[in-house]
């Protein structure tokens, strides 16, 4: 069985503040993708990496996925109230569409 | 991009009802559609996994004669889950894959009385 450990689970910090959510597994993925759920909702694709060591930002977030395409990171530089939200981390396989996920992380930022 | 609309947003039934839950691809075919369950603070349980025009694959501890699943057409799957209990409150999202990788639905909010 694949698993895909997330952490930490919950997080609740000042604004203003840095923060980074890990994702590892003893498996190997094709690719590696992050979402960011409001509740009540579906998750939201916020980037895709695909290659080992491959780091793409987005704002204030910095993606990572390790050079074995075991594991990935999610690093929020000065984090504002409106990250707030489950952030959730999913691996894929190419041999089918299934994706592996994460726990997910609760994050809350205090204004 | 890919729009999947997932509709009722939130419904409430009462206990040995059945209530249909519809996943629709609006701007692309689906070949392929997931259907997850979520339970508060918790991540996304694939219950299975829907093929256009052939049998659901039920992921292990999921009935399937509780939870029929129909992909019908490349554009529509829809959930049923036939006798709702309260223990089967909770909330249902459904997945499409396309070139632009998964798209997500809205979800809907399942709530047995």
């Amino acid at each position: 069985t694949q698993l895909l450990e997330q952490s930490p689970q919950f997080l609740s910090i000042q604004e203003g503040e840095n923060l980074t959510v890990y994702c590892n597994s003893s498996s190997v993925f094709s690719s590696l993708q992050w979402y960011r759920q409001e509740p009540g909702e579906g998750p939201v694709l916020l980037v895709t990496v695909v290659t080992g060591g491959e780091v793409k930002k987005l704002k204030r977030l910095t993606f990572q996925f390790g050079d074995a395409r075991k594991d990935s990171s999610l690093h929020i530089t000065a984090a504002q109230p409106g990250d707030t939200g489950l952030y959730l981390c999913a691996g894929g396989r190419d041999s089918n569409y299934q994706l592996i996920w994460g726990a997910g992380t609760k994050l809350i930022i205090k204004p | 991009g890919a729009v999947v609309s997932q509709h009722p947003s939130w419904v409430i039934c009462k206990s040995g009802t059945s209530v249909k839950i519809e996943c629709r691809s609006l701007d692309f075919q689906a070949t392929t559609m997931f259907w997850y369950r979520q339970f508060p603070k918790q991540s996304l349980m694939l219950m299975a996994t829907s093929n256009e025009g052939s049998k659901a694959t039920y992921e292990q501890g999921v009935e399937k004669d509780k939870f029929l699943i129909n992909h019908a057409s490349l554009t529509l799957s829809t959930l049923t889950v036939t006798s709702a209990h309260p223990e089967d409150s909770s909330f249902y999202i459904c997945s499409a894959t396309s070139d632009w990788g998964y798209t997500f639905g809205s979800g809907t909010r399942l709530t047995v009385v």
